[in-house]
């Protein structure tokens, strides 16, 4: 069975620097043509995606946010990582991990999300 | 930056059709993928590469593609498909984008 889960901290204070863990089961990110990829959601808004990460360590970010935001894998843990500097309560939202299998090029299975506040 | 348009509503009586559009200049040379969303919930993969369904995905799910328009059509549609409904696809640079999101209302 494929899990993903997210975790990280549920409040961070503007100007921080945000670092989320998505730690996953039932699949290896070293399987050649496998990615992970984080995905955000503010309250009540659209989904924006992020960044994501294939099983070569390729990086591919968001045009919009990518000065701002690193991915990184460790295959050994079944994690991935990302962080997010100079945080700003535009940024408080569900962020969300999810898998994308090489034959489907999709995000075919998600986390439950976790949400984050940016709050002084 | 690239851009995904879905109609912001879709309202559909139990058992009629539901259609909900994508519109995007890279449309027809890259695929499209659906998400249903309840709310709550995570998305989940309805539809991928245009018109491919998952196994477990109810057959009244299917999606086509005409130029720079994708449709996401649910037959015979249950009060269970409530939910918000996303494209999704990707650009030439490697990045992916999400639609603005459809809310499908059943009466």
């Amino acid at each position: 069975q494929v899990t993903l889960r997210e975790s990280g901290p549920a409040l961070v204070k503007p100007t921080q620097t945000l670092t989320l863990t998505c730690t996953f089961s039932g699949f290896s990110l070293s399987t050649s043509g496998m990615c992970v990829s984080w995905v955000r959601q503010p309250p009540g808004k659209a989904l924006e995606w992020l960044a994501l990460i294939d099983w070569d360590d390729d990086k591919y970010y968001s045009t919009s946010l990518k000065t701002r935001l690193t991915i990184s894998k460790d295959t050994s843990k079944n994690q991935v990582v990302l962080t997010m500097t100079n945080m700003d309560p535009v940024d408080t939202a569900t962020y969300y991990c999810a898998r994308m299998p090489g034959n489907l090029d999709a995000f075919d299975i998600w986390g439950q999300g976790t949400m984050v506040t940016v709050s002084s | 930056s690239y851009e995904l348009t879905q109609p912001p509503s879709v309202s559909v009586s139990p058992g009629q059709t539901a259609r909900i559009t994508c519109s995007g200049d890279a449309l027809p040379k890259q695929y499209a993928y659906w998400y249903q969303q309840k709310p709550g919930q995570a998305p989940v993969l309805v539809i991928y590469k245009d018109s491919e369904r998952p196994s477990g995905i109810p057959e009244r799910f299917s999606g086509s593609s005409s130029g720079t328009t994708v449709t996401l059509t649910i037959s015979g549609v249950q009060a269970e498909d409530e939910a918000d409904y996303y494209c999704q696809s990707a650009d030439s640079s490697g990045s992916y984008v999400f639609g603005t999101g459809t809310k499908v209302t059943v009466l």
